[in-house]
């Protein structure tokens, strides 16, 4: 079946946008990741959903950060006034439970120009 | 979660086995080990874990040692598609942030000709 999708694969914008990033999970998934991956680095958990509530959001680094699931599904992670040090692979993961194994996407490679 | 120790680099000839070490010597006794791996310019995938005992899955084989400070994982026949960063990730199951995967930098394996 189909994997994690996440949409766009490549973002590049300029300091002070804002963009959005999409993410597919398996069907039937109830538990949904966000992570964020720096050069050289090991990705780093952002925000956990388990169906459309946040459970988790200890890992957004400031209140620019914003995701939503609203339909317990597709989730949006969002970026306001986008600053240089945001650039990074964000990388959307989704399981059948919180205690189940997590399959990733492919990531977004953000660059804030 | 306990934290792990990785090498940061290993290389293995193809069609050997590769055996990549993992110290969590502060590892509790509900705490799980958890493997990932990622290639290039992919997300995570997940690859194995286990408790205590050794586990073995079609990808690959886990050792855990009786006291549970340091584990293994095995590739038995290493092909070059398996050159990837491995990521040893130590963390409860079923309770408490067991959702949140902390990555280290994880060991660099790379598979030569």
């Amino acid at each position: 079946g189909a994997g994690v999708s996440q949409t766009p694969s490549n973002k590049v914008t300029e300091k002070g946008k804002y963009v959005e990033l999409r993410c597919d999970p398996i069907s039937g998934h109830t538990a949904l990741y966000w992570y964020r991956q720096s050069l050289g680095q090991g990705p780093e958990f952002l925000i956990y959903f388990q169906g459309t509530g946040a459970a988790d959001d200890s890992g957004l680094p400031n209140d620019r950060f914003f995701a939503v699931r609203p339909e317990g599904s597709v989730s949006t992670l969002k970026i306001q006034r986008t600053e240089r040090g945001d650039s990074a692979v964000y990388l959307c993961a989704s399981s059948l439970g919180p205690t189940d194994e997590q399959f990733f996407g492919p990531g977004t490679r953000l660059t804030v120009l | 979660d306990a934290k792990t120790t990785q090498p940061p680099s290993m290389d293995c000839a193809e069609g050997r086995a590769a055996n990549l070490p993992c110290n969590h010597s502060t590892i509790s006794g509900n705490e799980y080990v958890y493997w990932y791996r990622q290639i290039h310019s992919q997300g995570p995938q997940y690859i194995i874990h286990g408790l205590k005992n050794n586990e073995t899955n079609e990808m690959a084989s886990l050792i855990i040692t009786e006291d549970r400070k340091s584990s293994t994982l095995i590739l038995p026949h290493a092909t070059l598609r398996d050159t990837a960063v491995y990521y040893c990730i130590v963390s409860l199951r079923g309770g408490g942030s067991n959702y949140k995967l902390t990555f280290g930098k994880g060991t660099l394996l790379t598979v030569n000709p």
